[in-house]
């Protein structure tokens, strides 16, 4: 059966510092992999995704996700992290052929002063 | 540009009472239409899913129902309410690449149940 692992609950990172969000899925298939963020009693918002080619992949607000098939990943990556990044963040898996959306259960990202 | 809409923004509500909340879409015609729930720490949830006009795909069995009156148009509904039903409720479109578009969300509905 397909799904998506997100590993961290919870992570905390200082202002400034580098940032990688894990994602792990599970599909017969080449997947459609996703990021949103979600902050606070909003809906989700797109950061980024991957269909086909260049496996590193670039987004809005600095993110960037590389997918690796060997290891079955799609690992969310920023280099400096602002306050405004702390929010929840989602991976989600598209299943070819199916009109379906599989998402991790979120990371919650905290970012201290 | 396509937005959505979904309302109310918030909703309390004793048990056994009814319930409907809508979602609609703007500037795109034939969407894949979605609801989910989503409860603390659980992610989401994908309850229904709706590929055109009366085409409804349940998810997860329980007392709620979705209703797609018109093309743009998606109402989550139930007969009556539980404890467990309490949440935030998120509507999302798509187009019409299956698995392969972007979903665009909802502000969401927080639904809570006394």
């Amino acid at each position: 059966a397909q799904s998506v692992t997100q590993p961290d609950i919870h992570i905390t990172v200082s202002e400034g510092a580098s940032l990688e969000l894990r994602c792990n899925y599970s599909y017969g298939a080449t997947p459609y992999l996703f990021w949103y963020v979600q902050s606070p009693g909003q809906g989700l918002q797109l950061l980024l995704k991957y269909f086909s080619g260049d496996t590193l992949v670039q987004g809005i607000k600095g993110f960037e996700a590389e997918f690796k098939r060997s290891q079955s990943s799609f690992n969310l990556r920023k280099p400096s992290v602002h306050w405004s990044d702390a929010a929840e963040y989602f991976c989600a898996v598209g299943a070819s052929g199916t009109y379906k959306y599989i998402f991790g259960t979120g990371t919650r990202l905290k970012v201290l002063a | 540009s396509q937005t959505i809409h979904q309302w109310p923004a918030t909703l309390v509500q004793p048990v056994g009472s009814p319930l409907s909340l809508e979602c609609t879409v703007e500037g795109t015609s034939n969407p894949n239409l979605y609801w989910y729930r989503q409860a603390a720490g659980r992610g989401l949830q994908l309850l229904f899913y709706s590929v055109g006009i009366g085409q409804i795909s349940s998810e997860v069995p329980q007392n709620l129902s979705a209703s797609r009156p018109q093309d743009r148009q998606f109402i989550l509904s139930s007969k009556k309410l539980l404890l467990s039903d309490s949440g935030f409720y998120l509507c999302a479109w798509s187009g019409g690449l299956a698995g392969g578009d972007t979903q665009y969300f909802g502000p969401g509905t927080r639904l809570t149940v006394l």
